[in-house]
């Protein structure tokens, strides 16, 4: 069964700084990974995903991630956030079906001005 | 405009009752979700359909049930709602492009049981 972990429920950090939110995943095979933002009263968003090649993957908003098997992570980092990436950032994991999309609990980011 | 809409945004019903949710995609996709996401924004996959077939159904109460009457539609009945179904009910869609399909979400329908 595959499954993420994501340790940091809560991140606050200042506008301006850098933001790295931690993933762990656990899956048999090849994993796809995903990372997606959900604001306020709103859905879901992807902000980047990976499967193969270079491990870090740029997405968007100036988000990159970094993979790696040796560590089974998938981590997220910003260099300079804005008080607009105050959200809730979701690391998730799929089967290679791709029907079944295991989220981890999420981490709160708050930004302040 | 192409997205997933959902409605109601807000639903307050009693222990018991029935409640359906609708879901609809305007981005021509083949699949569609509904997710449960709790008060702690933990997200579980509860079903999923490929162009009205149901591909993943997930351990759910049976008085969950998925109606899939065109592949941009998926609407969500519970029977009999309980206190424990309040949640966010998330509906989502995706190219069935296999593992690495992005999935767009619609804003989600908020239940509250009292």
């Amino acid at each position: 069964a595959q499954s993420v972990t994501q340790p940091d429920a809560r991140v606050t950090v200042s506008e301006g700084a850098s933001l790295q939110l931690r993933c762990k995943y656990s899956y048999s095979a090849t994993p796809y990974l995903f990372w997606y933002v959900q604001y306020p009263r709103q859905g879901l968003q992807m902000l980047l995903k990976y499967y193969s090649g270079d491990p870090v993957v740029q997405g968007v908003n100036g988000f990159e991630a970094e993979f790696s098997k040796s560590d089974s992570s998938f981590h997220l980092r910003k260099a300079s956030v804005h008080w607009s990436d105050s959200a809730v950032y979701f690391c998730a994991v799929t089967n290679s079906a791709g029907n079944k999309l295991t989220f981890g609990i999420g981490t709160r980011v708050l930004v302040r001005p | 405009e192409t997205a997933v809409f959902q409605t109601p945004n807000y639903h307050v019903t009693q222990v018991g009752n029935e409640v359906s949710f609708n879901c609809k995609q305007t981005l021509g996709h083949d699949t569609m979700y509904w997710y449960k996401q709790d008060s702690k924004k933990l997200l579980k996959i509860m079903f999923s359909y490929n162009n009205k077939q149901l591909i993943v159904n997930e351990t759910v109460p049976r008085r969950f049930s998925p109606q899939s009457s065109d592949k941009a539609h998926l609407n969500l009945r519970i029977k009999s709602v309980e206190p424990e179904d309040s949640a966010v009910y998330l509906c989502a869609s995706s190219d069935w492009g296999g593992a690495y399909a992005e999935q767009f979400f619609g804003p989600g329908t908020r239940l509250t049981v009292l």
